[in-house]
């Protein structure tokens, strides 16, 4: 079974900051990892994905993330946080061997300080 | 171009109610699913289809049943809704079932059940 642990719930950052968000997964095969942003009462757009082409994934926004398999770690990163970044952030596993389910991460909300 | 949408965005049923929430997508997708959201849990998957005329069971199904009869629609039902269905329900859609494959959200339905 596949899991997502993300290890903030809420971060708190200045603008202009870097921004940090800790996500690690669990998956028995090769995985097929995201990002997904939900800014306030809206859906769900996706910030980046793991292609397994390389580690280092960047994403829209200035987001990217980095792959490191020997610590089942898919850590968010933004060197310089920006008001407009404040919403909630998802960390997603997928199981694309049976059916594309996903499967998330309990959400970090970021809340960017003027 | 509009991708997923769902219909009714928002909604209030009475305890016993049902209701149907629907679905649409306009991108020829083959998988089609249904989560909920409540805070802290991310999304968690009720029911998912691989293809028309086909559905099964997520992670959370109790107390909803699902139809897929025209491969662009999935239909999410509530026979007699209960108060801990108070949620926001996000259906999504993926071209087919393969490693990095993107789904695509609506922009959910917040229901409450009083």
């Amino acid at each position: 079974a596949q899991s997502v642990t993300q290890l903030d719930s809420h971060v708190s950052v200045s603008e202009g900051t870097p921004v940090l968000l800790r996500c690690n997964y669990s998956s028995s095969y090769s995985p097929s990892l995201f990002w997904y942003v939900q800014h306030p009462n809206k859906g769900l757009q996706l910030l980046l994905k793991y292609t397994s082409a390389a580690t280092l994934v960047k994403g829209i926004n200035g987001f990217e993330a980095e792959f490191k398999k020997s610590e089942t770690s898919f850590h968010l990163t933004k060197p310089s946080a920006h008001m407009s970044d404040a919403a909630e952030y998802f960390c997603v596993v997928s199981d694309w061997a049976a059916g594309n389910k996903l499967t998330f991460g309990g959400g970090t909300r970021v809340l960017v300080k003027p | 171009n509009a991708g997923v949408t769902q219909t009714p965005k928002f909604r209030v049923l009475k305890t016993g109610q049902s209701m149907t929430l629907l679905c649409a997508q306009d991108m020829n997708h083959e998988y089609m699913y249904w989560y909920r959201q409540d805070p802290g849990m991310g999304l968690r998957l009720i029911h998912y289809s691989v293809g028309e005329g086909t559905t099964a069971k997520g992670e959370v199904p109790d107390g909803y049943n699902v139809s897929r009869l025209k491969k662009q629609n999935f239909l999410l039902g509530l026979e007699s809704a209960a108060p801990s269905q108070t949620s926001v329900y996000f259906c999504a859609s993926t071209l087919f079932s393969g490693e990095n494959t993107e789904a695509f959200f609506g922009q959910g339905t917040r229901l409450t059940v009083v």
